[in-house]
């Protein structure tokens, strides 16, 4: 089993939708959790942390459930911009960073 | 927020040849990161860079494959040695640093290899 998981997608979405994607990790014992997007030939750049509480950023929502070791991300109102692969990805001990596969997220006009 | 380069940004090189790829960090750090992300697949951490000691590297990584120098809390290496395809692969260098509300984690910009 992977240590985090995500659909890879695509997720073929028109512009205004909403948008959910789902994580699963392994490893109980994370602390901290982020989504990060990466763009075409791009680096990964911070897209939000996640919070126990759940946490909003504009149109992005996250979520953490730790009883099911599940993160979430919700984009409401898709923008054309936000055609990108979405990366979860988990801390461990020593700030190592776990990173599931990404989902590709594609928004048509 | 940290500003990262890397030298080069792409090459095609020889199998059976080395590169050496150069992180420069705007700013001092502790630990720097090596990570390689092949073609449609997500990031795998290969090592971590310390300042003063020799790299710790992640399970099926080794330091005569992937070596990798530290002079500074600056700047770091990493060398691919002795290429083959399937090196073929983007690398990047990553560093924690203070973000608007936290630390987080900066990636340099990458460098893109293919090995024929």
């Amino acid at each position: 089993r992977k240590e985090v998981e995500q659909d890879p997608g695509p997720f073929n979405v028109p512009e205004g939708a909403t948008v959910a994607f789902n994580c699963t990790y392994s490893n109980s014992a994370s602390q901290s959790f982020f989504w990060y997007r990466q763009d075409c030939r791009k680096e990964p750049k911070l897209l939000m942390s996640v919070y126990s509480s759940g946490n909003e950023d504009g149109r992005f929502t996250a979520q953490l459930n730790r009883a099911s070791q599940y993160i979430s991300l919700l984009i409401r109102d898709s923008k054309l911009s936000d055609s990108a692969t979405y990366l979860c990805v988990v801390n461990g001990a020593g700030n190592m960073l776990t990173f599931g596969g990404g989902t590709r997220l594609m928004v048509k006009p | 927020s940290a500003v990262i380069s890397q030298k080069p940004s792409r090459d095609i090189c020889q199998r059976g040849t080395s590169l050496t790829i150069q992180c420069q960090v705007d700013s001092q750090v502790t630990m720097m990161f090596w990570y390689r992300q092949q073609p449609g697949q997500s990031l795998t951490l290969i090592a971590t860079a310390n300042q003063g000691s020799e790299a710790t590297y992640e399970s099926g990584f080794v330091i005569d494959k992937f070596p990798i120098s530290r002079p500074n809390l600056t700047f770091s290496t990493l060398t691919v040695s002795n290429m083959s395809p399937e090196d073929s692969s983007i690398y990047l260098c990553s560093v924690w640093a203070a973000g608007t509300a936290s630390y987080e984690q900066y990636f340099g910009p990458g460098t893109r290899l293919t090995v024929t």
